[in-house]
């Protein structure tokens, strides 16, 4: 079945660290995004990428950074200048004709 | 720029009574509408859309919602409500990027709690 796979499931960082989460599609979807969730404050859009080799900030990039080089890959690093890194992290994607978002079942990530 | 409006965060029902969840949005062109669903620690899933054409539009487990321009709102119903329908309702609106995909824009969430 076609779907959008996230991993891990749970994360968990150490102060000054970076971590990269894993976002993969097999639905042939052109577009791909991240968002982060916090409680109370819907999902925000992180950053967004329309096709290979491309990709543009969204509404809270300060802290991230993210990679396109395949079109089924769209790995989002958390840096350790993001100092609220706490969150559920969803990774969508869609195609252009299609305008309706697919999710992946989202990273919870933590701070130890 | 665009934003939505949901202004019920949490909402309780009896199982078997009606639901209506309200969504206000802002937008300056015809809107991509949409109503997701999500359980607990899971993604989103699609329940319905509208991008033009006939109002009132049919979703998945239920679920229609009408698009009102005169009152920028697009809530979301289901005549009788089921035990399995508790989760956090999330409204959106999209603009289409050039060059194919979209940007949504989230409300805040409803949380609905059904009651046995």
């Amino acid at each position: 079945d076609g779907g959008i796979t996230q991993s891990p499931k749970y994360l968990f960082r150490k102060e000054g660290q970076n971590v990269t989460l894993s976002c993969e599609q097999n639905l042939n979807h052109d577009a791909m995004y991240w968002y982060r969730q916090d409680p109370g404050q819907g999902l925000r859009l992180i950053y967004y990428s329309q096709i290979v080799n491309d990709f543009q900030k969204g509404d809270i990039a300060e802290g991230y950074s993210v990679s396109r080089e395949k079109k089924e890959s769209f790995p989002l690093t958390v840096t350790s200048a993001q100092k609220n890194p706490t969150a559920f992290y969803l990774c969508a994607s869609s195609s252009p004709g299609d305008q309706p978002q697919h999710f992946g079942d989202g990273t919870r990530l933590s701070i130890l | 720029a665009q934003s939505v409006t949901q202004p019920d965060i949490h909402i309780t029902v009896s199982e078997g009574a009606s639901l209506e969840l309200r969504c206000n949005y802002s937008y300056g062109a015809t809107p991509y509408l949409f109503w997701y669903v999500q359980s607990p620690g899971q993604g989103l899933q699609l329940l319905l859309k509208y991008f033009s054409g006939d109002t009132l539009v049919q979703g998945i487990k239920g679920f229609e919602a009408e698009f009102k321009r005169s009152q920028s709102s697009f809530n979301l119903r289901k005549p009788s409500v089921h035990w399995s329908d508790a989760a956090e309702y999330f409204c959106a609106v999209g603009a289409g990027f050039t060059g194919g995909g979209n940007k949504l824009t989230f409300g805040t969430g409803t949380q609905l709690k059904v009651e046995l």
